[in-house]
């Protein structure tokens, strides 16, 4: 079955902490994995997303990621948070033309100053 | 350049009466995506429209809900009756829709429906 799971439910740091938001997923065919961000009253935005080639992408707002095909994870990164980045996090995973998209259950990060 | 524009953000209504949602995509994107998301959970398909043919609806409830995309453009999802289950984020999204190729989704903010 396919599936993406984001074992953490809610994270809390502080501003100027490192971050690491973990993804697994299960799927079938050659996998396509995303990084969504969802601000309050925002729609979700395209963080980054990993198709093929090095393991290590990076994305918008600092953000990285690293794909890791025996652990079929997909982590998301960053090396400071800013309070600003405080957001739903969604992991998703699916075909190149993304028609089929399946998200996880999302990581709601919270930034202390 | 505008954004996947939805209306209304927000609506309550009582259980059994019926509510739509409508959805301006990005001008010149060609599918078309209702999403549902329950509280704490991710988005997941509800239907999906190339222009105006609905492609994939084998997620959406037939039963009370419908949708329409009669002129390949704007969309309306509705819901009749109403099911006190139904509260959630119904989110819309766009994309160019060229074949064999990667196409972003673009979402909007959408709908908080409550149904009491």
């Amino acid at each position: 079955a396919q599936s993406v799971t984001q074992p953490d439910i809610h994270i809390t740091v502080s501003e100027g902490a490192s971050l690491e938001l973990r993804c697994n997923y299960s799927y079938g065919a050659t996998p396509y994995l995303f990084w969504y961000v969802q601000s309050p009253g925002q729609g979700l935005q395209l963080l980054l997303k990993y198709f093929s080639g090095d393991t290590l992408v990076q994305g918008i707002k600092g953000f990285e990621a690293e794909f890791k095909r025996s652990q079929s994870s997909f982590n998301l990164r960053k090396p400071s948070v800013h309070w600003s980045d405080a957001a739903e996090y969604f992991c998703a995973v699916g075909p190149y033309n993304t028609d089929k998209l399946i998200f996880g259950t999302g990581t709601r990060l919270q930034v202390f100053p | 350049e505008a954004g996947v524009v939805q209306s209304p953000r927000y609506k309550i209504i009582e259980k059994k009466q019926p509510v739509a949602f409508w959805c301006n995509p990005i001008s010149g994107h060609n599918t078309l995506y209702w999403y549902l998301q329950n509280l704490g959970q991710g988005p997941e398909l509800l239907i999906r429209y190339e222009n105006e043919e609905a492609v994939d609806d084998s997620q959406l409830p037939k039963d009370r809900f419908s949708a329409e995309r009669l002129k390949g453009v704007d969309s309306t999802l509705k819901i009749q009756p109403a099911e006190l289950g139904d509260s959630a984020v119904y989110l819309c999204a766009s994309s160019l829709g060229v074949r064999s190729s990667y196409n972003e989704q673009f979402f909007g903010p959408g709908t908080r429906l409550t149904v009491l």
